[in-house]
């Protein structure tokens, strides 16, 4: 059972090039999220999807895109890089439809952008 | 939206000591309180969880209380081991989205 799986692990993008952080899980989940994590910041959300087919933001949408592929994934899109966006990011799933269980996170993906 | 705030940011504690991790929200409607583990490298894991009609929960070393009227919470580690040296984050959670605090990097000194 792979849980929550995030690729890639690591990325270096230059400014102003774009990419997409791909993220499934395996859970049958209907709630899936984005978050971001700075030092000192905590884990800030990014978007949030509650079902296939919708997307929210969140605390912290601007610069980025997501889609809600399938019930399985959920893809985080920087369309221009910036600095501001180095940073470790998570993928999450879980079902709030049972009561609010605990969110799943994959390893995350570590951004630098220069 | 919610407001998730937690102290101390870091904490050192002797092995064997007790170590508390205390965090308040400010969403009233919020009724699921889960905390994480973090360690270097990796993603959160969750370690205990409390709902808002509990006060207290326990498993083994490690408690969570939840204070409802103050909008308070606190995680409890008994009998440290310096494997429980990591980062500790709170949430808070109402309406499915999951809002966290800033984290606690928590040494376990041997």
């Amino acid at each position: 059972n792979a849980g929550v799986t995030q690729t890639p692990k690591f990325q270096v993008l230059k400014t102003g090039q774009s990419m997409t952080l791909q993220c499934a899980q395996d859970m049958n989940h209907n709630s899936m999220y984005w978050y971001r994590q700075d030092p000192g910041m905590g884990l800030r959300l990014i978007y949030y999807s509650a079902s296939e087919g919708t997307t929210d933001k969140g605390e912290v949408p601007n610069g980025y895109n997501v889609s809600r592929l399938n019930k399985r994934e959920f893809s985080l899109r920087l369309e221009s890089a910036a600095p501001s966006q180095t940073s470790v990011y998570f993928c999450a799933s879980s079902s709030p439809s049972r009561g609010n269980t605990e969110a799943f996170f994959g390893q995350g993906t570590r951004l630098t952008v220069v | 939206g919610e407001n998730v705030e937690q102290h101390p940011s870091t904490l050192s504690v002797q092995e064997g000591d007790s170590a508390v991790i205390k965090c308040t929200y400010s969403d009233s409607a919020s009724n699921y309180f889960p905390w994480y583990k973090q360690e270097l490298g990796k993603g959160p894991q969750l370690i205990i969880d409390i709902r808002s009609n509990v006060g207290e929960k326990k498993d083994q070393r490690i408690a969570v209380t939840l204070n409802k009227t103050a909008k308070h919470f606190s995680l409890h580690i008994t009998e440290t081991q310096p494997e429980d040296s990591a980062v500790y984050f709170c949430a808070a959670s109402g309406w499915g989205q999951f809002y966290f605090g800033t984290g606690t990097s928590l040494t376990v000194i041997p």
